[in-house]
């Protein structure tokens, strides 16, 4: 079956650091991809998506390309703020089901 | 706004009891799912509905059940809760059946079984 793998966490940074958080994910056919974003005590809100390959997602400054050769779709942020501190998950979806990666924490501190 | 709401934030059961989790969506949405997320493992998705009366078994549906009577409303049920069912339940939705289409969650409610 699908599945989704990131890095593991947790992660900590300092403001205005770079961030990567790797997401590899295999899959039958092909999947859209999505960064999910879960802030403390809330539900978790799409982040971007990408659709096909070669697709960069961005969004509040965070970006990730589907790359369909390496099967990944790493997250990025070239300077992170104390307010990016959450819970980061990687997703595929087939067919309207979505599969999860284990989520990265992330922390940033002033 | 698509909005997802969950009856409850916090529950506190016993082992045995019959639980309800509800949740409501109020953009029409055809799918609803429920998930359980628990540290390092992410999300595992326990049941989904793509209409009214109907369901699917996700990829953990063992000791629970779903109702869905209506088009906004996605209840899952513990028939006799157990302690290994402690755990954070999020609902979604989202529009018809499609490889992109975005899942709306609601804010989860963590369940304690004691």
């Amino acid at each position: 079956g699908d599945s989704v793998t990131q890095m593991e966490g947790p992660v900590t940074l300092s403001e205005e650091a770079f961030l990567t958080i790797n997401c590899t994910y295999t899959a039958t056919g092909y999947p859209s991809l999505f960064w999910y974003v879960q802030y403390p005590g809330e539900g978790l809100q799409l982040l971007l998506k990408a659709t096909k390959a070669d697709d960069k997602g961005s969004n509040k400054g965070f970006e990730a390309t589907y790359r369909k050769e390496t099967t990944s779709f790493h997250l990025e942020k070239g300077s992170v703020q104390v307010s990016d501190s959450a819970v980061y998950f990687c997703a595929s979806t087939s067919y309207g089901k979505l599969t999860f990666g284990q989520g990265t924490i992330l922390t940033v501190h002033p | 706004d698509v909005k997802v709401t969950q009856s409850s934030r916090y529950l506190v059961k016993r082992t045995g009891e019959k639980v309800f989790l509800e949740c409501v969506q109020d953009m029409d949405h055809e799918n609803m799912f429920w998930y359980r997320q628990d540290p390092g493992l992410g999300l595992r998705l326990i049941y989904f509905s793509y209409d009214v009366k109907m369901k699917e078994k996700g990829d953990i549906p063992e000791g629970y059940s779903v109702s869905r009577e209506k088009k906004e409303r996605f209840s899952l049920i513990l028939e006799s809760a157990s302690t290994n069912q402690t755990s954070m339940y999020l609902c979604a939705s989202s529009l018809p059946q499609g490889s992109y289409n975005e899942q709306f969650f609601g804010p989860g409610t963590r369940l304690t079984v004691l």
